[in-house]
């Protein structure tokens, strides 16, 4: 199982559309989690860390499910300025590093058309 | 306020080469970290540096290293430069706790011909 996987992607949805990913994780022992946006020749960018209860900030709800090993991101009501791709990641522990290490998925792009 | 920069943003040069990247934060921040994005735009951790201490991920050719003058930045230095190694460099900072999120620079482009 690969350490953070996520929707392959691309997604293609309207504007207004509402839109949802899936990033499942290896260790069961991480702790932090957090979805960022990289728009194309950008750096990645927070978009929201991932509470235990769920949170959500505007448009967007991340949620998290330990049992499962998964997180999630809702986007409602998509915005052209949306289109990024979505990167999930992970406080996990790396055993060559010795220590915990935020880790990236490889991403889901996301485009929203007019 | 630039949180976290990085110089050059592009950087082309030739096989063989010996090049620096340069990384400045000024958030306070007791880690720092140099990542590589690939031409399939996967983000990989290479090297976070925390009160002094390096952790390094173990698939880094021994060709990069890292040089840290003092907290608030975190050099990159590439010896014998190879196609491969083109890529996106992000240098990025943090707080000490594991919650704390990553604030990235905006990337330097090298391109190794």
């Amino acid at each position: 199982r690969k350490e953070v996987e996520q929707d392959p992607g691309p997604f293609n949805v309207p504007e207004g559309a509402t839109v949802a990913f899936n990033c499942t994780y290896s260790n069961s022992a991480s702790q932090s989690f957090f979805w960022y946006r990289q728009d194309c020749r950008k750096e990645p960018k927070l978009l929201m860390s991932v509470y235990s209860s769920g949170n959500e900030d505007g448009r967007f709800t991340a949620q998290l499910n330990r049992a499962s090993q998964y997180i999630s991101l809702l986007i409602r009501d998509s915005k052209l300025s949306d289109s990024a791709t979505y990167l999930c990641v992970v406080n996990m522990w790396s055993s060559g590093a010795g220590s915990y290490q935020l880790t990236f998925g490889k991403g889901t792009k996301l485009s929203v058309i007019p | 306020d630039t949180a976290v920069s990085q110089t050059p943003k592009y950087l082309v040069t030739q096989m063989g080469n010996d090049k620096s990247i340069k990384c400045e934060q000024n958030l306070g921040h007791d880690t720092m970290y140099w990542y590589k994005q690939d031409s399939k735009k996967f983000l990989k951790i290479m090297f976070s540096y925390n009160n002094k201490e390096l952790i390094i991920n173990e698939t880094v050719p021994n060709r990069f290293s890292p040089k840290s003058p003092d907290k608030a930045h975190l050099n990159l230095h590439i010896n014998s430069l190879e196609l491969g190694d083109s890529a996106v460099y992000f240098c990025a900072s943090s707080g000490s706790r594991s919650y704390s999120p990553l604030h990235f620079g905006n990337g330097t482009r090298l391109t190794v011909t």
